[in-house]
């Protein structure tokens, strides 16, 4: 069974421009997690959706967003890139419920974004 | 609030020599819990998981964790390290979002 993949891995943008970041679930999944990874702070987890809607939200300003596809991949957005921003987006995926808790989380790669 | 805390940042063992990689958690409830390792460059790979019931659980790679609800702890372990097991571990707990620990760096000397 095919892993959680994203694309792109590796990705260098200027700051004040936007980025849209693509995830694909393990088949099944339903629900599509993100974090960020920086140095400094560590995981921090900004989104969930399950079947197209968002469920939990992270403590993250507006800019960033997400959505999530009948098919269960998933995008998320950062708009007005900060130099911030730079850190290592982890998607996840997991066996979701619509009620209850979800199953264990399988991380892709990460994508790597640099803002300059 | 909930929170996951790894108190080592950096531990250093002995090829051959035994782990143990310490958690503590803080929720209302048992949280799901949970073991990750990261390589350099690499995504997340679960390592073992606890939701309920044995309180010792065994995992991928030779490694088994404890659940200790009276110490509020989720300790990994490992009875002999390789080399290959250097990397970044990171113990998380939640339901259906993750909170993570701040991760503990295992080096494995020769």
């Amino acid at each position: 069974k095919a892993g959680v993949t994203q694309t792109p891995r590796y990705l260098i943008k200027t700051r004040g421009q936007q980025v849209t970041l693509s995830c694909s679930p393990i088949s099944g999944h339903r629900s599509v997690s993100w974090y960020q990874q920086t140095p400094g702070q560590g995981l921090q987890f900004l989104f969930e959706y399950f079947s197209e809607t968002q469920r939990n939200k992270g403590n993250f300003p507006g800019r960033f967003s997400g959505r999530q596809f009948s098919n269960s991949r998933s995008e998320m957005n950062v708009s007005t890139l900060e130099l911030g921003d730079s850190a290592l987006y982890l998607c996840a995926s997991s066996r979701a419920f619509r009620t209850g808790p979800s199953s264990e989380q399988y991380f892709g790669p990460g994508t790597r974004l640099t803002v300059t | 609030a909930q929170s996951v805390t790894q108190p080592d940042i950096h531990i250093t063992v002995s090829e051959g020599a035994s782990l143990e990689l310490r958690c503590n958690y803080s929720y209302g409830a048992t949280p799901y819990l949970f073991w990750y390792v990261q390589s350099p460059g690499q995504g997340l790979q679960l390592l073992l998981k606890y939701f309920s019931g044995d309180t010792l659980v065994q995992g991928i790679k030779g490694f088994e964790a404890e659940f200790k609800r009276s110490q509020s702890s989720f300790n990994l372990r490992k009875p002999s390290v390789h080399w290959s097991d250097a990397a970044e571990y990171f113990c998380a707990g939640g339901y259906s979002t993750l909170t993570f620990g701040k991760g503990t760096m295992l080096l494995v000397s020769p």
